[in-house]
């Protein structure tokens, strides 16, 4: 099975804050992707990637980068955290051939 | 654009049936179906492309109307085991997966 590892559970973080979230997926997949999800908003796409270098914006895009300089690993970068960034943030990998997502365990951001 | 589903929230008694849509105001490529139990990751459950496919899991099953950029998910005779928040997830050309609010479920003894 795919495992998809998020380095850190919980965060916080203060305004202004440079943040990085990391993420590791141990099957190759080429398709990785960045969500964030809020009560009654579900999951929101934020940057995915096919492949290294390669990123494409999602729906928001606003405020965050993304780095992917080794196929297993994607990172999310937060400029200057905002107070309105504070969320369940979700990375995720896709199988190859059109298959399911494998999402990690989440990291849980609080910038204050 | 995210898919809209119904309903937002269903409570249901063991063996009891329930079905959940959602729908997108966009041409479809893939309509995909999780579950997300309460302080975990959401969970794939199955895909289905166009071309008007059914798929089944276990005792839960789900169509794919492309003409109307419709799916709807199954939950046949429900278990204790089937809470948790339903999210689909509507795929375009671009494949990019877009997830509606979710709809929880509640299944009591």
């Amino acid at each position: 099975d795919v495992k998809v590892t998020q380095s850190s559970r919980y965060l916080v973080k203060r305004t202004g804050e440079k943040v990085f979230l990391e993420c590791v997926q141990d099957m190759d997949h080429e398709n990785m992707f960045w969500y964030r999800q809020d009560p009654g908003l579900g999951l929101r796409l934020i940057y995915f990637s096919y492949d290294v270098k390669m990123k494409e914006k999602g729906d928001i895009p606003e405020g965050y980068s993304v780095s992917r300089e080794k196929k297993e690993r994607f990172s999310l970068i937060l400029e200057s955290a905002s107070t309105n960034q504070t969320s369940m943030y979700l990375c995720a990998s896709r199988t190859p051939g059109l298959g399911g997502y494998t999402f990690g365990s989440g990291t849980r951001l609080t910038v204050v | 654009q995210q898919p809209v589903q119904s309903p937002q929230a269903v409570i249901l008694r063991e063996g009891e049936d329930a079905v959940i849509n959602c729908s997108s105001s966009k041409a479809l490529y893939s309509v995909h179906w999780y579950r997300q139990k309460h302080g975990e990751a959401p969970v794939f459950l199955m895909i289905l492309l166009k071309g008007g496919e059914q798929k089944g899991h276990e005792k839960i099953s789900a169509s794919f109307n492309e003409k109307k950029q419709q799916s709807s998910l199954y939950l046949t005779a429900s278990q204790l085991s089937y809470s948790g928040t339903y999210f689909c997830g509507t795929e375009t050309n671009d494949y990019k997966l877009s997830f509606g609010a979710g709809t929880t479920v509640t299944v009591r003894a």
